[in-house]
């Protein structure tokens, strides 16, 4: 059974730096990885979609990478502002099925 | 429509009640899902449609929980006889086809059981 973890469960930093959050996954026959952004009280927001014959996508200050023989991705955010502040989820999506499981996220709060 | 919409924004039942959520998604998405996310964690998958066949299912937690997309657009997730363990937000998306394209989320409706 794919399960997904995300550490830190939280993270603060201050303004301006650079970050990285991370996913695992044990099961590394997947479909795509996705990462997404929450805002409390609204819902998710894709950021990145990478399938599982690329190894990074990039969009604007996001880049996210995959390494899925480690079971293993990375959301780098750079130069990072008060506006980042959310909660960030990566989900996977097996193959043959159309079920995203999902990490329970990292709450990403950026100090101006 | 701009986005996925989704209706009510906030539900409150009392136990036993019955209660129907709907999801207007993103028009021409052929793809529309359900999910159910808890306090404090990721989001759960209930059920997949696809058009108006409903391909998976095999995330409802019980057979209080029935969800239709009778045309291929509109989706509304009922629950009966309500739980207080049913209390959570319920999340709509919606894709142009399957997984391989970013899913569109509405804001989803917070369901309280009393």
């Amino acid at each position: 059974k794919q399960e997904v973890t995300q550490i830190p469960a939280a993270l603060s930093v201050p303004e301006g730096e650079n970050l990285v959050l991370n996913c695992s996954f044990t099961d590394s026959a997947i479909y795509n990885l996705q990462w997404f952004r929450q805002d409390p009280g609204k819902g998710l927001t894709s950021l990145l979609l990478i399938q599982s014959s690329q190894r990074e996508q990039t969009s604007g200050r996001l880049n996210a990478s995959l390494d899925k023989s480690s079971g293993r991705s990375t959301l780098y955010i750079a130069a990072s502002q008060p506006g980042d502040s959310a909660t960030y989820l990566c989900a996977v999506s097996g193959v043959g099925n159309y079920q995203l499981i999902w990490g329970a996220g990292t709450k990403l709060i950026i100090k101006p | 429509g701009a986005g996925v919409s989704q209706s009510p924004r906030y539900k409150v039942a009392k136990r036993g009640q019955d209660v129907a959520l709907r999801c207007d998604p993103i028009s021409g998405h052929v793809s529309l899902f359900w999910y159910q996310q808890a306090l404090g964690q990721g989001p759960e998958f209930l059920t997949y449609f696809q058009n108006e066949a409903q391909l998976d299912k095999s995330g409802l937690p019980s057979d209080r929980f029935f969800a239709e997309r009778p045309e291929g657009s509109v989706s509304t997730l009922k629950i009966q006889r309500t739980q207080q363990e049913d209390s959570a937000v319920y999340l709509c998306a919606s894709s142009t086809q399957g997984m391989e394209q970013k899913l569109f989320f509405g804001s989803g409706t917070q369901l309280s059981v009393l």
